[in-house]
C-alpha cells in the first residue's frame, strides 16, 4: 500500500517569512514528486515537480527531494497571505503517465498578515 | 492558457441513478485521469487512460465505474447505480510526457451529490 504522509496543520507563518512543508512517502520505488496547492472548494493547482535528489527552485518556491530518506519538502519564501491554502504532496511510482498520483492529505498553511 | 474543463460543475442525483461526468482535456495531452475527493479527505486516484484504453485503475474503480473517450475531445466517467458514498468532488486531469516526469493538470471539478 502506497502511503504519502503530511502534517495536516494548520501551519501558521507570518507574512514575509519562509514556510516549510514536509512530506514522506512509503514506496521506495517512487519516481516523481509533485506539490499542488488547493484553495478551499477548488481543484488542485500544480506548483512544482521534482524527480532528482536535491533542490529545485522556481520563483519563491523551492522543492527538496531526498530519496534515501523518502522525504520531499516545499519551501515558500517571502510568504504572502495569498499563499494561504492546503498544500498537497503527490507521488508517482513509475514516472510515466500511466500511473496515477498518490496524494497526501495535505497541510493547511495560514499566512498571517 | 489551455485548461481542462469539466461539466457540469454540480450534479445532484438520486441514489440508484446513473450519472455521466464530462471532461475536455488539454488538446495536446495524451494521458487522462479521473480522481475523486470526498469532503474533508484526500484526493484519490480512480483511473488513468491512454491510447483509448485504461492504463491503470485503483481499487475504488470497480464495475460501477466506466470511462470512455467517445470522440476526439471528450473524456467521460460513468457511474452506474450511484450510492450515497459516491458523493464527492470528481476531478478530471490530463498530462503530457515531460522529461522524466509528467505534469498532471486538473479541471475545476464536478461536485456530485447523491441523495
Amino acid at each position: 500500500q502506497k502511503e504519502v504522509e503530511q502534517n495536516s496543520g494548520p501551519l501558521s507563518v507570518p507574512e514575509g517569512a519562509i514556510a516549510s512543508l514536509n512530506c514522506t512517502y512509503s514506496d521506495r520505488g517512487s519516481q516523481s514528486f509533485f506539490w499542488y496547492r488547493q484553495y478551499s472548494g477548488k481543484s488542485p493547482e500544480l506548483i512544482m515537480f521534482i524527480y532528482s535528489n536535491g533542490d529545485k527552485e522556481d520563483g519563491r518556491f523551492t522543492a527538496q527531494l531526498n530519496k534515501a530518506s523518502q522525504y520531499v519538502s516545499l519551501l515558500i519564501r517571502d510568504s504572502q497571505p495569498s499563499d494561504s491554502a492546503t498544500y498537497l504532496c503527490a507521488v508517482n511510482s513509475d514516472g510515466g503517465g500511466a500511473d496515477g498520483l498518490t496524494f497526501g492529505k495535505g497541510t493547511h498553511l495560514i499566512i498571517q498578515p | 492558457e489551455p485548461e481542462v474543463t469539466q461539466t457540469p460543475s454540480h450534479q445532484v442525483t438520486q441514489m440508484g441513478q446513473e450519472v455521466i461526468l464530462r471532461c475536455v482535456p488539454i488538446s495536446n495531452h495524451l494521458y487522462f485521469y479521473w480522481y475523486r475527493q470526498i469532503l474533508g479527505q484526500k484526493v484519490e486516484f480512480l483511473v488513468s487512460f491512454y491510447n483509448n484504453e485504461i492504463s491503470e485503475k485503483s481499487e475504488i474503480f470497480d464495475d460501477q465505474f466506466s470511462v470512455e473517450r467517445p470522440d476526439g475531445s471528450n473524456f467521460t466517467l460513468k457511474i452506474r447505480s450511484t450510492k450515497l458514498e459516491d458523493s464527492a468532488m470528481y476531478f478530471c486531469a490530463s498530462s503530457r510526457w515531460v522529461s522524466e516526469s509528467t505534469e498532471a493538470f486538473f479541471g475545476q471539478g464536478t461536485r456530485l451529490t447523491v441523495v
